[in-house]
């Protein structure tokens, strides 16, 4: 299993405020990478698939990068609404392409 | 039809009881997956099938047994379970195994054991 970290493992941002948070994995047998938003009491939604080194995604106002080199993503939130509000899981996936899940960044955001 | 559904949402049962889990999904995925979530921790992959044959199993004890009888449905048969087992049960799938394409999940089970 990928030894996967998220930081922060919260935070709090003002409503119309931008943020972002970051998913760190071991770059040696990189496959692929997903994001997942999951709200409470509802089933993760997936936001992006990312594989290639340098991707760039965007969905509205959150998007996502990725550095297969260093072994990290980011994910940004433009302009932050309360609907944003919900934990955010990254699953690097290696070459045993086991679909496993970081322990998330909870975003709340404060109207 | 980007749903899969999880029956039953909410399930109490006893540690001599048998009961199982149902997953169906119709969206022609050849992979699916059963996740197991505790409060306030992701989800952790307990097993993984791919064209219906176990690919991944995540060393879970053998008082939760898996069945994917086509490639619409995915059970977990549970017997003998803990309460320690008390947990929400997630089943997702995607088009296959391998990462390339994103996970769709299910609502969850909410298993109680007691």
């Amino acid at each position: 299993i990928l030894n996967v970290e998220q930081s922060p493992q919260s935070l709090h941002v003002q409503e119309g405020d931008s943020t972002n948070f970051t998913c760190s994995f071991p770059s040696s047998n990189f496959y692929a990478l997903h994001w997942y938003r999951w709200e409470t009491a509802k089933s993760p939604e997936a936001l992006f698939v990312m594989t290639l080194n340098g991707d760039e995604k965007k969905k509205g106002r959150i998007s996502a990068t990725l550095n297969t080199k260093e072994g990290y993503s980011y994910l940004y939130i433009k302009g932050s609404q309360p609907e944003d509000s919900a934990t955010y899981l990254c699953a690097p996936i290696s070459n045993d392409y086991k679909l496993s899940f970081g322990a998330g960044t909870t975003v709340t955001v404060r109207a | 039809d980007t749903e899969v559904t999880q029956t039953p949402k909410h399930l109490v049962m006893g540690m001599t009881n048998k009961k199982s889990l149902k997953c169906e999904q119709h969206m022609g995925h050849r992979a699916m997956y059963w996740y197991k979530q505790k409060a306030k921790k992701p989800p952790e992959l307990m097993f993984v099938y791919s064209y219906e044959k176990l690919s991944i199993n995540e060393s879970v004890p053998s008082r939760f047994s898996p069945e994917c009888p086509n490639s619409s449905l995915l059970n977990l048969h549970l017997h003998a379970l803990q309460p320690e087992d008390s947990a929400l049960y997630l089943c997702a799938s995607s088009q296959v195994r391998g990462g390339g394409t994103e996970a769709f999940f299910g609502q969850g089970t909410r298993l109680t054991v007691v």
